[in-house]
């Protein structure tokens, strides 16, 4: 298995513009998880999923941020409208229920200008 | 919701000596705790973890504690090399199968030659 994969791996947008980052976890993993990293504030769960349903979303900034996940490969965070303040590095993992090591992808670094 | 304290931020040691990372967490529900090693522009990576009915666990050069009653846990690596310059994370998790893992804000170790 290639491993949790996300792209774009960097992705360079103007204030304002809408933001879509992907990410395909590890087959057969049936939890996923969005993580944004960025040097003050760490590593932050924004969102995780099980079995394609959203679990917890309390950790997504504002309104601004929405994450899909129409199947069991496939996932989307968006940020629409992005802000310079949404620079970071996001990073999607993934994890099988009962076996608790979560897999993190290499991440797309964001910048916002 | 948990919170994880992590200690130092920063730890400088010369190769051959140990280093220990401490953490400690708020809610006495948590079940499950990884250690993840970050290497500079690279992925967290699961080095070890430990479940609330172990109290240690070694691999190799690497080992874990925990102390349910205090609430902490702590990470030991000895004889240190140079690879193992990285920024490491504890985490903690509540989760039935320790998916929604809290990390802690990490600890930059490097190792001089």
């Amino acid at each position: 298995d290639a491993g949790v994969i996300q792209s774009p791996r960097h992705e360079v947008t103007e204030m304002g513009q809408e933001v879509t980052l992907r990410c395909k976890p590890i087959s057969g993993h049936n939890s996923l998880f969005w993580y944004r990293q960025t040097m003050m504030r760490g590593l932050e769960l924004l969102i995780y999923f099980n079995n394609n349903v959203p679990i917890d979303d309390s950790g997504m900034p504002e309104d601004r941020f929405s994450a899909k996940m129409p199947n069991a490969s496939f996932s989307t965070l968006k940020i629409q409208p992005s802000e310079p303040r949404d620079s970071a590095v996001y990073f999607c993992a993934s994890s099988h229920s009962g076996v608790a090591e979560a897999f993190f992808g290499q991440g797309t670094r964001l910048t916002v200008v | 919701g948990e919170n994880v304290e992590q200690h130092p931020s920063t730890l400088s040691v010369q190769e051959g000596d140990s280093a220990v990372i401490k953490c400690t967490y708020s809610d006495s529900a948590s079940n499950y705790f990884p250690w993840y090693k970050q290497e500079l522009g690279k992925r967290p990576q699961l080095i070890i973890d430990i479940r609330s009915n172990v109290g240690e666990k070694k691999d190799q050069r690497i080992a874990v504690t925990l102390n349910k009653t205090a609430k902490h846990f702590s990470l030991h690596i000895t004889e240190t090399q140079p690879e193992d310059s990285a920024v490491y994370f504890c985490a903690a998790s509540i989760g039935n199968y320790g998916q929604n893992f809290v990390f802690g804000p990490g600890t930059r170790l490097s190792v001089l030659p």
